[in-house]
Order: structure tokens, then C-alpha cells, then sequence
């Protein structure tokens, strides 16, 4: 069973377009991520949710926004996409706020032309 | 600010060789430490962790050690094999919200 998903693994896009990255996780944690790798392979965190409620928001643009309808979803939307949003997403999940270990999905490879 | 500082890659190995792979922080206090691996193609995954001054995390081989003295946590195998091949990201815990920052990471190849 995969601990960690997202869908899609693949998104290939236009300038100006909206579009979403979904993750989910089965394992029952409380807490959940996002984070943007870039092509020199640079991991940032960009959100965190801890039952549902924000925790973590780092310094991104707010065409980006998180949503966790439950705290087993972590959804990420991207309004009026840009050539530099180009970048792997990746999300995680941790037991709670307190336990170091996150479990990473497989990410999603973002193209915008 | 607290941060983590990894040595440049890329590094080319032939298997067997021996691995290491160094990670100094800078920080206020002691904050747990970690070694992330990503393999091609996917997700991060721990690797070890130390959560104090003189831990040693171990796991598949590799060990490091929370060295406050020298404010390192070098990564180290005794031996590579070409299934090694991977970005190594070192990492440590900023902060009371499980926020995880991450070092530039270094790329390994082991070669047959």
C-alpha cells in the first residue's frame, strides 16, 4: 500500500493556466507538507497543515494555495502558472508537530511552457 | 540563522569504497539531525537521525554521528555498492513545528 501519494506524477502546462496537484496518506498522520524541489535538486518547504490547520507558510507567491479538506488530504493549487513554478512538488506527511520523520510521496514533476 | 551546510558534489565512488559525505549546522542549541536519501525517480526517505549531542544514527551501513564539539554530522559507509547511487540530503529540525530544512544535498555514484 502506498503510504504517500500524489496525482498527477506528471503535469505539463501552459503560462496562465490553474492548475492542482493532489496527496493523500494513509498512515494515519496528523501532519502534512509541501515542498518544491528544483532542478539543482534544492528541497524548500513551502506549507504545512497540522489537523487541517495551517502551520507552516513559508515565503511563496499566493497564486499558491493549500487545502486539507481532512487531515488525511493535502491539496496544492497554482493560479496563473509561471515558466519559474517549473519544479518537482513533493508531499510529506509526519506523525504530528512533534515526531522528526516525514514520509515523502513520489512528487510531481511540473512543466510550465 | 540555523542552517546546514553540505559538502559539494557530484561524488563518484567505485564500489567498496569507503563513503563520506559532510554535513556541518550552525545553530542555537542542538536540533535534532537527519540524513534524507532520494533515489532517482522518487521521494526522500530517512535514512538515520540523531536527536542529541553524541547520538549515533545508524542504517543499511551508514553512520553519522552528532558531534557538537565540531558541530558536524558526517555521513559514512564502509562500503558502497552501485545501489548507493543517490542524492544525500542532510537536514535538521528549525524550530517547534516539525520544520524540516534542508541542506543543498549531494549527488553519489558508485561505479561497478
Amino acid at each position: 500500500d502506498t503510504a504517500v501519494s500524489q496525482t498527477p506524477k506528471y503535469l505539463v502546462t501552459q503560462m496562465g493556466n490553474d492548475k492542482s496537484i493532489k496527496c493523500e496518506q494513509n498512515l494515519g498522520h496528523d501532519t502534512m507538507y509541501w515542498y518544491k524541489q528544483d532542478s539543482k535538486k534544492f528541497l524548500k518547504i513551502m506549507f504545512s497543515y497540522n489537523n487541517k490547520e495551517l502551520i507552516i507558510n513559508e515565503t511563496v507567491p499566493n497564486r499558491f494555495s493549500p487545502k486539507s479538506p481532512d487531515k488525511a488530504h493535502l491539496n496544492l493549487h497554482i493560479n496563473s502558472l509561471e515558466l519559474g513554478d517549473s519544479a518537482v512538488y513533493f508531499c510529506a506527511s509526519s506523525q504530528d508537530l512533534r515526531v522528526g520523520e516525514q514520509y515523502f510521496g513520489p512528487g510531481t514533476r511540473l512543466t510550465v511552457t | 540563522g540555523n542552517s546546514v551546510t553540505q559538502m559539494e558534489g557530484p561524488v563518484t565512488l567505485s564500489e567498496e569504497a569507503f563513503l563520506t559525505i559532510n554535513c556541518t549546522y550552525t545553530a542555537t542549541g542542538y536540533p535534532s539531525l537527519f540524513w534524507y536519501v532520494q533515489y532517482p525517480g522518487e521521494g526522500l526517505q530517512l535514512l538515520l537521525k540523531a536527536t542529541k549531542a553524541d547520538d549515533k544514527g545508524s542504517n543499511k551501513g551508514f553512520e553519522a554521528t552528532y558531534r557538537k564539539e565540531t558541530t558536524s554530522f558526517h555521513l559514512e559507509k564502509g562500503s558502497v555498492q552501485v545501489s548507493d547511487s543517490a542524492v544525500y540530503f542532510c537536514a535538521f529540525l528549525r524550530g517547534n513545528n516539525n520544520d524540516m530544512r534542508f541542506g543543498a544535498g549531494t549527488r553519489l555514484t558508485v561505479k561497478p
